[in-house]
């Protein structure tokens, strides 16, 4: 069973000020998913990666398959950006994603 | 951009109820899943669905869960009994092969 952990738990920054969200997973993956859930509780696909490097806007996606690690980046960050961002992988053969408790990010204007 | 709808957006049933939670996932999707969150805790998994099968559940999709596509644009979710610890918010996804997930935005489901 893969077990996903995320870092920080909780982070709150200025606005304008890059930010790192960490996501480490035990058991290799197919693919990892980084995902965005608001205050009212919808959640959002970010990114889908099984390798290297993705960028949407001001977010940057990034995986290192062989030591079980991604992050997301946020750059020029925005009080529009506050949300919980999870992290959920899918193991190779299994359909269902496990998912991280998430990161609590309060940017602040 | 498609989406995914839910209904109902909450819904409220006394124990022992039965719930059938609905959703219409994005129409050229294959892949459709149920996801539940208890309040304060992480999402988890419930059950995957492809070619009108289950392709995967959870340990907690017991027999007291079943999910059905009866015409093929809607999926449900059914809870025969609820119970109180069944009280989550229930999220449908689905996905085109080897693509992003696309999330509807939640039934809350209180079980009292």
């Amino acid at each position: 069973k893969n077990e996903v952990e995320q870092s920080p738990q909780n982070l709150t920054a200025q606005e304008g000020e890059f930010i790192t969200i960490n996501c480490s997973y035990s058991v290799g993956i197919s693919a990892l998913h980084w995902l965005q859930q608001h205050p009212g509780g919808g959640i959002v696909s970010l990114f889908m990666l099984s390798s290297g490097k993705k960028k949407h806007g001001r977010l940057i996606a990034t995986i290192n398959i062989q030591e079980k690690h991604s992050s997301l980046h946020i750059t020029a960050s925005h009080p529009r950006d506050s949300a919980v961002y999870i992290c959920a992988v899918r193991g190779g053969g299994a359909d269902g994603l496990t998912f991280g408790k998430g990161t609590h990010l309060i940017i602040q204007p | 951009e498609p989406e995914v709808t839910q209904t109902p957006s909450h819904q409220v049933t006394q124990m022992g109820q039965e719930v059938i939670l609905r959703c219409v996932p994005i129409s050229n999707h294959l892949y459709f899943y149920w996801y539940r969150q208890i309040l304060g805790q992480k999402v988890e998994f419930l059950v995957s669905f492809y070619n009108n099968e289950i392709s995967e559940k959870s340990e907690i999709f017991d027999d007291q869960f079943s999910v059905e596509r009866p015409d093929g644009s809607n999926f449900t979710l059914k809870i025969r009994s609820t119970k109180l610890e069944d009280s989550a918010m229930y999220f449908c996804a689905s996905s085109g092969w080897n693509e992003k997930l696309f999330f509807g935005s939640g039934t809350q489901l209180s079980v009292l």
